[in-house]
C-alpha cells in the first residue's frame, strides 16, 4: 500500500519558470491537501480540496493552481516561479474531516528550490 | 500576533527523561488539536488527536488541552532515542474541512 506519493522529490527551477508537483493517493480518501514548509516553520495551508471538482483556497494561495479531476490526484501548479516559492511541499490526504479523529495521511515532500 | 506559537528549540535530552512540549494559540475557536511527529525528511505522522478539553494518553504519550488558558501540552515518559525528531502540534476550528493551522515545531533530540 503506497499512501500518498508525491513527484518529484526535488526539483531547482529558474526563476520565471512553471511546474507542476503530482499527488496521488490510493486509500480512496476524499478529502487533499497541499502544505509549503520553509525551515524551521510549520506546515501552512496552499490549497485543499473536499472531493472530485472541488477545490478551495488555503492560508497562502497566491501563485498556486489546483485541480481535482479524479478522487486519486491532486495536482500543484505554480505558475511564474519565484523565488519565495522556495520550500519544501507536502500533499496530504484523509478520508473526512475532522469529526472522527480521521488523520491526516502525509506524502513525503517536494523540494523545491527557485533561483 | 501568530495564531499558534510553539517554541522552535531544540531541546535535548537524556534518554529516559520526561519531556514536555507546548503550544498556545490565540484563536478561541479552535476545537480540534493535534500532535504530529515529523522525522528529519520525511512527512509529519499523527501522534495524538483531541477533540475540546482533556487529557488523552497512549502508551509513553499524554496529550493536555486547556481551553480556558489557550495552551495545549505533550508529554513523553521514558523517551528514547528514536523519539528524535520534530513533533509539530496544529489545530482547528473547521472539523468539516479538516485546515489545520500548525506551530513551527520543536526539535527534539534524546542522547542515548
Amino acid at each position: 500500500n503506497a499512501g500518498v506519493t508525491q513527484t518529484p522529490k526535488f526539483r531547482i527551477l529558474k526563476i520565471g519558470q512553471s511546474m507542476t508537483l503530482q499527488c496521488t493517493q490510493d486509500m480512496n480518501h476524499n478529502y487533499m491537501y497541499w502544505y509549503r514548509q520553509d525551515p524551521g516553520m510549520g506546515l501552512k495551508l496552499i490549497y485543499y480540496s473536499v472531493g472530485a471538482g472541488i477545490t478551495d483556497k488555503g492560508e497562502v494561495p497566491n501563485g498556486y493552481n489546483v485541480s481535482r479531476s479524479t478522487t486519486e490526484d491532486f495536482p500543484l501548479r505554480l505558475e511564474l516561479a519565484a523565488p519565495s516559492q522556495t520550500s519544501v511541499y507536502f500533499c496530504a490526504s484523509s478520508y473526512s474531516g475532522l469529526h472522527s479523529n480521521q488523520p491526516q495521511h502525509f506524502g513525503d515532500g517536494t523540494r523545491l528550490s527557485i533561483l | 500576533q501568530k495564531e499558534v506559537e510553539q517554541d522552535p528549540g531544540p531541546l535535548s535530552v537524556p534518554e529516559g527523561a520526561i519531556v514536555s512540549l507546548n503550544c498556545t494559540y490565540s484563536n478561541s475557536a479552535f476545537q480540534y488539536f493535534m500532535w504530529y511527529r515529523q522525522y528529519s525528511r520525511k512527512g509529519p505522522e499523527l501522534l495524538m488527536y483531541t477533540y475540546s478539553s482533556g487529557n488523552k494518553e497512549d502508551g509513553r504519550f499524554t496529550a493536555q488541552v486547556d481551553k480556558s488558558s489557550k495552551y495545549i501540552s505533550l508529554f513523553i515518559r521514558d523517551s528514547q532515542p528514536s523519539d528524535s525528531a520534530t513533533y509539530l502540534c496544529a489545530m482547528s476550528a473547521d472539523g468539516n474541512t479538516g485546515k489545520l493551522i500548525f506551530g513551527q515545531g520543536t526539535t527534539l533530540q534524546v542522547k542515548p
